[in-house]
């Protein structure tokens, strides 16, 4: 199974500023086989980002993704208030696994 | 537009049995791998479950595996989960996901999920 790793636990940042999530994983991800999921309180998960760099549709584009291997990085450029939820990533290279989650809440 | 709509959950004891459902509709159900994942209270995602558009290819996490069973009615566009020797920890929001088009296991739609609840 491979294990992500997702790091800082918490990011508190104000809007406006720009974060940075990362991914690492215990071993290489098949073909940038990894994907970013944003989830607000009581909602289910919402796919942001697949194969690592492509972003889903209707994703805005304040939303980045890069990295291949075993690191990964989720960016977003300017925090807009909507954006403050957990952030979790996937790899589905294998048998599908997540990280634990990045909370990104307001400073 | 796309929909997944889950039910089933609730409350359980220990060795209890519960099935879950999931209604699809706004896209040809037929032709997606479909997914249970699920969420533990406070806590991450953990993926449970695929099956494949005509049921050939069936994948468990290792945490459910000879207890769980999933399947799929693509005549009434549904999707099913059998619970069964439920614990405490499979206490989760279950959530009913749409794999990509390419069959890839990343999720491009999820239900609002379920509640299952396993307390003596």
């Amino acid at each position: 199974e491979i294990v992500l790793t997702q790091s800082p636990g918490t990011l508190s940042l104000s809007p406006g500023e720009r974060a940075t999530l990362s991914c690492r994983a215990s071993q290489s991800v098949s073909s940038s086989y990894l994907a970013w999921y944003q989830q607000k309180p009581g909602q289910a998960p919402r796919l942001l980002i697949y194969g690592a760099s492509s972003r889903a549709t209707g994703i805005p584009d304040r939303f980045s993704g890069n990295g291949s291997g075993t690191d990964f990085t989720l960016t977003i450029s300017r925090l807009e208030p909507e954006d403050f939820a957990v952030y979790y990533c996937q790899q589905y290279g294998s048998s599908p696994t997540f990280g634990q989650g990045t909370k990104v809440e307001i400073k | 537009e796309v929909q997944l709509v889950e039910s089933g959950g609730g409350l359980v004891k220990p060795g209890g049995s519960l099935r879950l459902s999931c209604a699809a509709s706004g896209f040809t159900f037929s032709s997606y791998t479909m997914n249970w994942v699920r969420q533990a209270p406070g806590k991450g995602l953990e993926w449970v479950s695929s099956i494949s558009t005509s049921s050939t290819y069936i994948y468990y996490a290792d945490s459910v595996k000879g207890r769980f069973t999933v399947s799929r009615d693509n005549a009434k566009n549904s999707l099913f989960l059998q619970m069964n020797s439920l614990s405490a920890e499979d206490t989760a929001v279950y959530y009913c996901a749409r794999a990509s088009v390419t069959g890839q296991r990343y999720f491009d739609y999820w239900g609002q999920g379920t509640l299952v609840t396993v307390s003596s």
